[in-house]
């Protein structure tokens, strides 16, 4: 099985600017999650989504937003670019809770991630 | 809240010298820890799922333990590529999602 692929790899964008970024989950996983990290801060959790729908929302502010397809597929936008948006944004995929997983659990699979660099 | 603390935040190993690596948690309703090695610039590669204290899973020279309150990634004697950010996260379900928490990871270097 193919693994989870993000694209770009790489962008480099200037403050105000808005970006999106892509991400395809394995086949067959319908939860997509959306992460960034920083060497700061670590790996924090920016949104879930599920048949198209966001489960869960960490703590960011409205400038970060995304959207899932119905092909599991989702995408995550950022606008107006600040300087402190520069990470590592990582997605990552898992099955349907319940369908695969031991006790409801399913792993999450990371993709390779986005380099965002705002200047 | 939920709170995952790995130790040590950096580690230094000569090749062949065998250590451990800690990952303490905070959580009500734990239904699943979980191990990732990270490279630099890359996305997290899963290791390992733990589901229930008292459990272990073995890969390679990697071994890893849960307690009720802990988990502990045992690597026996490591070659050079075994250096990495080992991340430690758990998982718990709160009202019909499962919430995962990350630790900030440990990082390795195997110095041959």
């Amino acid at each position: 099985k193919a693994g989870v692929t993000q694209t770009p790899r790489y962008l480099i964008k200037t403050r105000g600017q808005q970006v999106t970024l892509s991400c395809s989950p394995i086949s067959g996983h319908r939860s997509v999650s959306w992460y960034q990290q920083t060497p700061g801060q670590g790996l924090q959790f920016l949104f879930e989504y599920f048949s198209e729908t966001q489960r869960n929302k960490g703590n960011f502010p409205g400038r970060f937003s995304g959207r899932q397809f119905s092909n599991s597929r989702s995408e995550m936008n950022v606008s107006t670019l600040e300087l402190g948006d520069s990470a590592l944004y990582l997605c990552a995929s898992s099955a349907t809770p319940g369908t695969s997983g031991k006790m409801g659990v399913e792993t999450q699979y990371f993709g390779p991630g986005t380099r965002l660099l705002v200047l | 809240e939920d709170q995952v603390t790995q130790s040590p935040e950096a580690l230094r190993l000569q090749e062949g010298e065998s250590s451990s690596l800690n990952c303490s948690y905070t959580v009500s309703g734990l239904r699943g820890l979980f191990w990732y090695r990270q490279d630099p610039g890359k996305g997290p590669e899963f290791l390992f799922t733990l589901y229930s204290a008292g459990e272990e899973k073995e890969k390679e020279r990697l071994k890893a333990t849960l307690t009720k309150k802990e988990s502990f990634l045992h690597i026996t004697a490591p070659k050079p590529e075994d250096s990495a950010t080992y991340l430690c996260a758990v998982q718990a379900n709160r009202g019909g999602y499962q919430k995962v928490t990350f630790g900030t990871g440990t990082k390795l270097q195997v110095i041959p």
